[in-house]
């Protein structure tokens, strides 16, 4: 049974581009969550998706960060036009249901450096 | 409290000593608590969990106790291996959150064996 699958794994960007980031849950799992984490700091919250639906972005920043889950295929973390305070670990997670108590499972990260 | 500084805790051991990480938190409506271990270069990977209804609550090799009185919760790892070597973290859901997998991480102790 697979885990949490991250691709890609690194992301290298100049200044100005675009980074894509995509995230397949567990098999079974319908609840995806992304996280970033700066050097040596713990993960911050961005945002909480199902499929097909944005639940909470409370997290992300206003301007060029989008995500969706779409029905079919992996979930996407969209930054646009990339500065270099973008670069860090981006970490997706999910879960079974609403109720995650412990069930949360993470990826291992996909880290972007914005050149 | 905040992490307002580029360094971590740290701890260092012995191989076979025990260790404690400690945790402090500041909302007291807080009612779970989650430990992550979290390896070089990888996701954070859950340790052990517990509710505000419990003191106190083991794992093969872990304990984790909870002191409401004073917002603190520690991680005791018993044994310890240098395969401990990672940095730890708490979290807890965000207060008001949509569900339990929108996490509030801690700033994370970083945990060095020797062997």
């Amino acid at each position: 049974n697979a885990g949490v699958m991250q691709n890609p794994r690194h992301l290298v960007r100049r200044r100005g581009q675009e980074a894509r980031l995509r995230c397949s849950p567990m098999k079974g799992h319908s609840h995806v969550y992304w996280y970033r984490q700066l050097p040596e700091e713990g993960l911050k919250f961005m945002v909480y998706l199902q499929k097909e639906n944005i639940i909470d972005e409370s997290g992300m920043p206003k301007e060029r960060f989008s995500a969706e889950f779409p029905k079919e295929g992996p979930s996407i973390l969209r930054i646009q036009q990339v500065v270099r305070g973008d670069s860090a670990a981006y970490f997706c997670a999910s879960s079974p249901g609403l109720d995650a108590t412990g069930e949360l499972f993470f990826g291992e990260g996909s880290r972007l450096t914005v050149l | 409290g905040e992490s307002v500084g580029l360094h971590l805790p740290t701890l260092s051991v012995q191989e076979g000593d025990n260790s404690i990480i400690n945790c402090a938190y500041s909302n007291s409506a807080s009612d779970y608590f989650i430990w992550y271990k979290q390896e070089s270069g990888k996701g954070p990977q859950f340790i052990i969990d517990i509710r505000s209804n419990m003191d106190k609550r083991q794992g093969q090799r872990v304990t984790v106790l909870l002191n409401k009185t004073v917002k603190h919760l520690s991680l005791q790892i018993a044994a310890t291996q240098p395969g401990d070597s990672a940095v730890y973290f708490c979290a807890g859901p965000n207060a008001g959150g949509t569900s339990y997998g929108k996490l509030t991480f801690g700033q994370g102790t970083i945990l060095t064996v020797h062997p």
